[in-house]
C-alpha cells in the first residue's frame, strides 16, 4: 500500500510560469513532509519541509501549502526556470521510527 | 571528498555474480541507510543502521546483504541477483539515527544493472 500518493507524474511549464505538484497521505500520524529534488545523475537532495502545525511555508521561490484535513500537500514553484528542471519527490514521515515514505516522483521540465 | 559518496557510479553483473556497493559519508553523521530507487515507483528503504547496528530491515531478499563496518562506511553485497533488481541504490545518512526530522543526505547512486 502506498502511503504517499504523488501527482502528476510529469510537469512542463513555460519558464516564469506556477509548477504545482501535489501528494496526498492517509496515515494522520504523519508529521513531517519534506519535499526532495533530484538532478540527473545526482541523488534527492532536500529542497524544503514542513510540519502540520502551519498551513504554508516559503523558500525563496518555493513554497509548500498543507492542508491537515484534507491530508493534502503541495510544491508551489514560482516564475520556474529552465534550472528548476528535475525531479521532485514528496516524502512524509512520523516523529517515531527511521522512515520516510516517499511520493512516486514528478518529472518537471521548464521550457526556456 | 564531501558528503556522500558510492561506489561503483555503475554496475553491470550477471545473476550468478557476486559484488558490492560501497558508500561513505564524510558528514560526521550516526545513521546510514540504503534504499532502491526503480522508476515510476517511490523510493524503497531498504536498510537502516544507526550507530553501525541495524535497526531496520524492510523485509528485503536474503540475496541483499548489508555491512556497516564504521558509522562512516555502508557496504551492499549482492549475490546471486535477478533482472528485477536493477534498479538505482541509494545510499543516504542522517544526523540523529532516532529523529526522523533530521535531513537524510543523498549519494549519486550506484546504477545496478542484472544481466
Amino acid at each position: 500500500q502506498q502511503q504517499v500518493k504523488q501527482s502528476p507524474q510529469s510537469l512542463i511549464v513555460q519558464k516564469g510560469g506556477i509548477s504545482i505538484i501535489n501528494c496526498a497521505y492517509e496515515n494522520t500520524a504523519f508529521d513531517y513532509f519534506p519535499w526532495y529534488q533530484q538532478f540527473p545523475g545526482k541523488g534527492p537532495a532536500l529542497l524544503i519541509a514542513i510540519r502540520p502545525d502551519v498551513s504554508e511555508k516559503k523558500e525563496g521561490r518555493f513554497t509548500i501549502s498543507f492542508n491537515k484535513s484534507a491530508k493534502q500537500f503541495s510544491l508551489h514553484i514560482m516564475d520556474s526556470q529552465p534550472g528548476d528542471s528535475a525531479t521532485y519527490f514528496c516524502a512524509a514521515s512520523m516523529n517515531t521510527g527511521n522512515q520516510f515514505y516517499f511520493g512516486t516522483g514528478t518529472s518537471l521540465t521548464v521550457i526556456p | 571528498e564531501t558528503g556522500v559518496t558510492q561506489t561503483p557510479r555503475h554496475l553491470v553483473m550477471g545473476m550468478t555474480n557476486k559484488k558490492s556497493l560501497k558508500c561513505e559519508q564524510h558528514l560526521g553523521h550516526n545513521a546510514m541507510y540504503w534504499y532502491k530507487q526503480s522508476a515510476k515507483k517511490p523510493l524503497e528503504l531498504m536498510f537502516v543502521y544507526s550507530l553501525e547496528e541495524r535497526v531496520e530491515n524492510n523485509s528485503v531478499p536474503s540475496r541483499f546483504s548489508p555491512e556497516c563496518p564504521n558509522s562512516s562506511h555502508l557496504f551492499l553485497h549482492l549475490h546471486t541477483l535477478q533482472p528485477e533488481d536493477s534498479a538505482l541504490y541509494l545510499c543516504a545518512s542522517s544526523q540523529d539515527p532516532g529523529h526522523p526530522y533530521n535531513e537524510q543526505f543523498f549519494g549519486p547512486g550506484t546504477r545496478l544493472t542484472v544481466l
